[in-house]
């Protein structure tokens, strides 16, 4: 079982419509998750940040970190065609150190205009 | 005035032979990882040094050697390229609570070298 699984997608929905990006995990130790956007031929670029169960929002951002079913989310409301990128989700052991990130393969988003 | 840039961002060379690319980060972080990037954009460690030291070393053949000169600059030397080492490299910096972090360890990505063997 991989460490952490995401749908590659393509994902394609309507300007405006609410996105929903999720990532399971298998390991508890994981404390600290994130949600990074990549552009094509770009790096990844952090978005959200969550270290706790719950929801964090962050203007049309919403993360969702639910730590008794290893399960995370991203909501995007209002989405834009600007908006289309590969979302990556990462996972870290502790919020401090020199700790990588153990990254999903990425869901491809497409926001038509 | 870019926080972590790398050079060179493209690389075409022949299998079998050496290469390095370099990565810089203006952050005033102390903390640097190199991560790969495979043709399916699955992104994975490869090292991280904190204070010029190697910290994680993950299962890497040792074709691959990090050299950390300063805390501000991490290099990556490859010898004797072979073809399934054509990827995407991308070098990120950290530092809890550091110049531009939102969050503690937050990582920030340079642009990454398009490295293909032929």
């Amino acid at each position: 079982q991989k460490e952490v699984e995401q749908d590659p997608g393509p994902l394609s929905v309507p300007e405006g419509a609410i996105v929903s990006l999720n990532c399971t995990y298998s390991n508890s130790a994981f404390q600290y998750f994130m949600w990074y956007r990549q552009y094509s031929r770009k790096g990844p670029e952090l978005l959200m940040y969550t270290y706790s169960s719950g929801n964090k929002e962050d203007g049309r951002f919403t993360a969702q970190v639910d730590k008794s079913s290893k399960y995370i989310s991203l909501f995007i409301r209002d989405s834009q065609p600007s908006d289309s990128a590969t979302y990556l989700c990462a996972v870290g052991y502790s919020g401090g150190g020199a700790d990588g990130l153990t990254f999903g393969k990425g869901t491809h988003l497409i926001i038509q205009p | 005035d870019t926080a972590v840039s790398q050079t060179p961002k493209y690389l075409v060379t022949q299998m079998g032979n050496d290469k390095s690319i370099k990565c810089e980060q203006n952050l005033g972080h102390d903390t640097m990882y190199w991560y790969k990037q495979d043709s399916k954009k699955f992104l994975k460690i490869m090292f991280s040094y904190n204070n010029k030291e190697l910290i994680i070393n993950e299962t890497v053949p040792n074709r691959f050697s990090p050299k950390s000169p300063d805390k501000a600059h991490l290099n990556l030397h490859i010898n004797s390229l072979e073809l399934g080492d054509s990827a995407v490299y991308f070098c990120a910096s950290s530092h809890p609570g550091g110049q531009g972090a939102r969050y503690g360890n937050e990582q920030f990505f340079g642009p990454g070298t398009r490295l293909t063997v032929l």
